[in-house]
């Protein structure tokens, strides 16, 4: 199985803060990669698709790059409601694998 | 409005069995790939199953493999999970979610998950 590993596994940060969260493959993924926001008691929520292409409805502050085994997600300008976990998901092959998730704290 | 929602969760006994629904509307149920994955208290995602559309092609994890079952009604727009010898390892709460894809004209299509229910709770505890 294609191991994701996140890092960092927690980090505080402020609104108007510039963050950038990195997710690493054991093995080359090419682009499939997706990033997903989670509030607690809530679902997960798409936010990229294709290691970079944001999805419908998601505020473009948020933003994904990379390809291959290191991957980014960066939010340029932190708002409150952002403050959430965040996971990565390689869907390249099964088992699809979530990453441990970053949180996102004040 | 595309919409999950799952039913079927509870408390159960270790051994014991339970089959979660996963109701669709809004779109096309027939037409895209569906999923399951879990989340154990306090813990990270974790991907449970897939299921093709016209459901003739499924893959598990290792650890539900043998005794889950995933499978769908297209007439229904229904998905189910039938969870058989349960673990106190399953208790999580069950997202069921409709995949969409990207086409790679070499290698063909690769599925990710665009919409979420809301997810239904199973506790296994004796």
């Amino acid at each position: 199985a294609i191991g994701m590993t996140q890092s960092p596994s927690s980090f505080s940060a402020s609104t108007g803060d510039r963050v950038t969260i990195t997710c690493r493959a054991s093995q080359d993924i090419s682009s499939y990669l997706a990033w997903y926001q989670q509030k607690p008691g809530t679902a997960p929520k798409l936010l990229i698709y294709t290691a970079s292409t944001l999805q419908t409805g998601v505020p473009s502050r948020f933003s994904g790059s990379g390809s291959g085994t290191v991957f980014t997600l960066t939010i340029s300008c932190l708002q409150s409601e952002d403050f959430a976990t965040y996971y990565c998901q390689q869907y390249h092959s099964y088992p699809y694998i979530f990453g441990q998730g970053t949180t996102l704290e004040i | 409005e595309v919409q999950l929602v799952e039913s079927g969760g509870g408390a159960f006994q270790p051994g014991g069995s339970l089959r979660l629904s996963c109701e669709a509307s809004g779109f096309t149920f027939n037409t895209y790939w569906m999923y399951w994955a879990r989340q154990a208290p306090g813990k990270g995602l974790v991907w449970v199953s897939r299921i093709k559309t016209d459901g003739s092609s499924t893959s598990y994890a290792d650890s539900v493999k043998g005794r889950f079952t995933i499978s769908r009604d297209n007439a229904k727009s229904t998905l189910y999970l039938q969870m058989n010898s349960l673990r106190v390892e399953d208790t999580a709460v069950y997202y069921c979610a409709r995949a969409s894809s990207n086409y790679n004209f070499l290698t063909g299509y690769y599925y990710y998950m665009d919409v979420w229910g809301k997810g239904t709770t199973v506790t296994v505890s004796s």
